[in-house]
């Protein structure tokens, strides 16, 4: 089956660490985001790739930092410099033209 | 820029009652409209999508939306709720050019009572 993994669905650190995200693809899709939610918040982006080696700053992207060398894989780092880390990081895709998004299951981070 | 209000944080309704979750939005052009569902620890689904023609959509699980452009609002309703559809509701909208990036709106908590 097609669809978007993310891994772990929780994570513990504790502060002053960088953390990583692992956020892959099999649906072939050239678009990936992250977002982060929050309780009340909805969704906001953090930063999104169109292509393979190029990817764009979201309204909140400070603190984080993202790569993609391959189509299926878009991997989240999530630094010391981010002030509040904890929260829930959802990972999408989508496809050309289809303008709409298919999301992974989540992880939840929690940093102490 | 665009942007997605949902006016209503929570909404509790009867098991059996009917369900309409709003959504106003704003955009300079055509919009491109969405309805997403969340269970909780989970991700988001698509439950239907509005580009163009007939107003009225129908999507997944037995849920419509119509899109009022006099109005900018994109509501969803259901005709009769199930204690299952008690969820994280997400309304979005969407520029397509020069590149596809949405914008949510912050949710609306179904609450089901039996």
């Amino acid at each position: 089956d097609g669809g978007i993994t993310q891994s772990p669905k929780y994570l513990f650190r504790k502060e002053g660490q960088n953390v990583t995200l692992s956020c892959e693809q099999n649906l072939n899709h050239d678009a990936m985001y992250w977002y982060r939610q929050d309780p009340g918040q909805g969704l906001r982006l953090i930063y999104y790739s169109q292509i393979v080696n190029d990817f764009q700053k979201g309204d909140i992207a400070e603190g984080y930092s993202v790569s993609r060398e391959k189509k299926e894989s878009f991997p989240l780092t999530v630094t010391s410099a981010q002030k509040n880390p904890t929260a829930f990081y959802l990972c999408a895709s989508s496809g050309d033209f289809s303008y709409e998004q298919y999301f992974g299951p989540g992880t939840r981070l929690t940093v102490t | 820029a665009q942007s997605v209000t949902q006016p209503d944080i929570h909404i509790t309704v009867s098991e059996g009652a009917s369900l309409e979750l709003r959504c106003n939005y704003s955009y300079g052009a055509t919009p491109y409209l969405f309805w997403y569902v969340q269970s909780p620890g989970q991700g988001l689904q698509l439950l239907l999508k509005y580009f163009s023609g007939d107003t009225l959509v129908q999507g997944i699980k037995g849920f419509e939306a119509e899109f009022k452009r006099s109005q900018s609002s994109f509501n969803l309703r259901k005709p009769s709720v199930h204690w299952s559809d008690a969820a994280e509701y997400f309304c979005a909208v969407a520029r397509v050019t020069p590149i596809y990036i949405p914008t949510f709106g912050r949710g609306t908590s179904l609450i089901v009572h039996p």
